[in-house]
């Protein structure tokens, strides 16, 4: 069974970067059939696409974040990490990591999610 | 973007009763591979997003049989033929066709 567990500071400053990194169990980051993916959720609203990552280091940003964004992988470590910089108070945010499908351009596991609240 | 736009946003349900979500695409989801990439999720309180249906009609393995999917292009349902206490929460559809990829926002499913 795979499992996603999301790690990092669960408070950022405004105008400075977040960092969260995902650690996957149960299953090779470096297989070619998913892809690796950051998605966030405001408190009470829904859902956002950040980005996602393939094992060879490929990256596919949301436009919306772009500029701001970087997805790496670790694949030695069996994991993936997310950087977003600049952040505002709209950044805080439920994160999840999860996993994509290649095959069904869908999200098939998910971590639990972590709180990121942007205060000072 | 492709835009998702689900009804109802709230729907009460009376237990054993049908529900039925519709998510309309404002473009279709028709993929140059012939594909439909049309998702369900559900996301119970305080929990992370649960996939159940892929591909517009894919039920995933341990997803009741009483969820279905179905539609074409840009006109989607998500139907659970008979409502237990489990179900309560928010349902999304997603469209895994046009980058960046979207999600509807979301319908809320309680018991009356």
């Amino acid at each position: 069974q795979v499992q996603l567990q999301e790690s990092g500071p669960g408070l950022v400053k405004p105008s400075q970067t977040l960092s969260l990194t995902c650690t996957v169990s149960g299953g090779s980051i470096s297989s070619g059939d998913y892809y690796w993916s950051w998605i966030r959720q405001p408190p009470g609203k829904g859902l956002e696409w950040i980005g996602y990552i393939y094992y060879s280091g490929s990256t596919y940003y949301n436009p919306s974040l772009k500029s701001r964004v970087t997805i790496s992988v670790d694949t030695s470590k069996n994991q993936f990490s997310l950087k977003l910089s600049s952040v505002t108070a709209a950044d805080t945010a439920v994160y999840y990591c999860a996993r994509v499908n290649y095959y069904d351009s869908s999200v098939d596991y998910w971590g639990q999610g972590t709180l990121v609240t942007v205060s000072s | 973007d492709v835009v998702m736009t689900q009804s109802p946003l709230s729907l009460p349900v009376t237990l054993g009763q049908p529900a039925s979500i519709s998510c309309r695409s404002s473009q279709s989801l028709v993929y140059s591979d012939g594909n439909t990439y049309l998702n369900w999720f559900q996301q119970r309180p305080g929990q992370s997003p649960r996939r159940l249906i892929y591909k517009v009609s894919n039920r995933d393995s341990g997803v009741p049989d009483r969820f279905s999917g179905s539609g074409s292009g840009t006109d989607f349902t998500l139907k659970i033929s008979r409502v237990e206490a489990e179900d309560v929460g928010v349902y999304y559809c997603m469209q895994g066709t046009h980058w960046p990829w979207t999600f509807g926002q979301g319908t809320k499913v309680e018991i009356k």
